[in-house]
């Protein structure tokens, strides 16, 4: 039982470069979420996804798109890598339905140069 | 609108003494609370988590929290700490809906051998 798969661990970008950032998670969860964390910071929503199909914007939302692809898959994608956006991305996922906790991926460390 | 406010970003204490690591949380509607830990270049895992029922919840590695629903704390505790538990501590909130997550920016627990 993988649990929270994300892809991949580390990835060096120039300014401008485009890239996706792809999870998945084999617990048959609804929701399922991509968070960066910064230091000092703690960790902030870029967007959510409550079930398949549907996509929500969450805190810092600007600069990353997403797509649920199935009930399995949830990917971020950096159309226009900025510096700002280095940073360590989680993605998570839970089942609302019975109160579950969020199980987090290891995590993908992304600089932006 | 929910948040969390960590109130220490540091603390480090000596190997064997307790540790008190705090978290005040808002929120218009009834709550799920969490703590979670962060080990280096990991993800984060869940200590522990209060539903409903007693407002004492226990977790794992000897930790436990204390909801108080008067003074909207959820305080993470352990009567003896050792070397291992160095990590950084979340504390998270989310609604019942348990569509988001907000998280606090995180404690850093240090310990001093």
């Amino acid at each position: 039982n993988a649990g929270v798969t994300q892809t991949p661990k580390f990835q060096v970008l120039k300014t401008g470069q485009s890239m996706t950032l792809q999870c998945a998670q084999d617990m048959n969860h609804n929701s399922m979420y991509w968070y960066r964390q910064d230091p000092g910071m703690g960790l902030r929503l870029i967007y959510y996804s409550a079930s398949e199909g549907t996509t929500d914007k969450g805190e810092v939302p600007n600069g990353y798109n997403v797509s649920r692809l199935n009930k399995r898959e949830f990917s971020l994608r950096l159309e226009s890598a900025a510096p700002s956006q280095t940073s360590v991305y989680f993605c998570a996922s839970s089942d609302p339905g019975t109160a579950t906790e969020a199980f987090f991926g290891q995590g993908t460390r992304l600089t932006v140069v | 609108a929910q948040s969390v406010t960590q109130l220490d970003s540091q603390v480090p204490v000596f190997e064997e003494a307790p540790v008190e690591l705090r978290c005040n949380y808002s929120s218009s509607v009834s709550v799920y609370l969490f703590w979670y830990v962060q080990y280096p270049n990991q993800g984060l895992q869940l200590l522990l988590k209060y539903l409903s029922g007693s407002t004492l919840v226990k977790g794992i590695n000897g930790f436990e929290a204390e909801f108080n629903k008067s003074q909207t704390s959820f305080h993470l505790r352990k009567p003896s700490v050792h070397i291992s538990d160095t990590a950084e501590y979340f504390c998270a909130v989310s609604d019942r809906g348990y569509q988001k997550v907000t998280f606090g920016i995180g404690t850093k627990l240090q310990v001093i051998p």
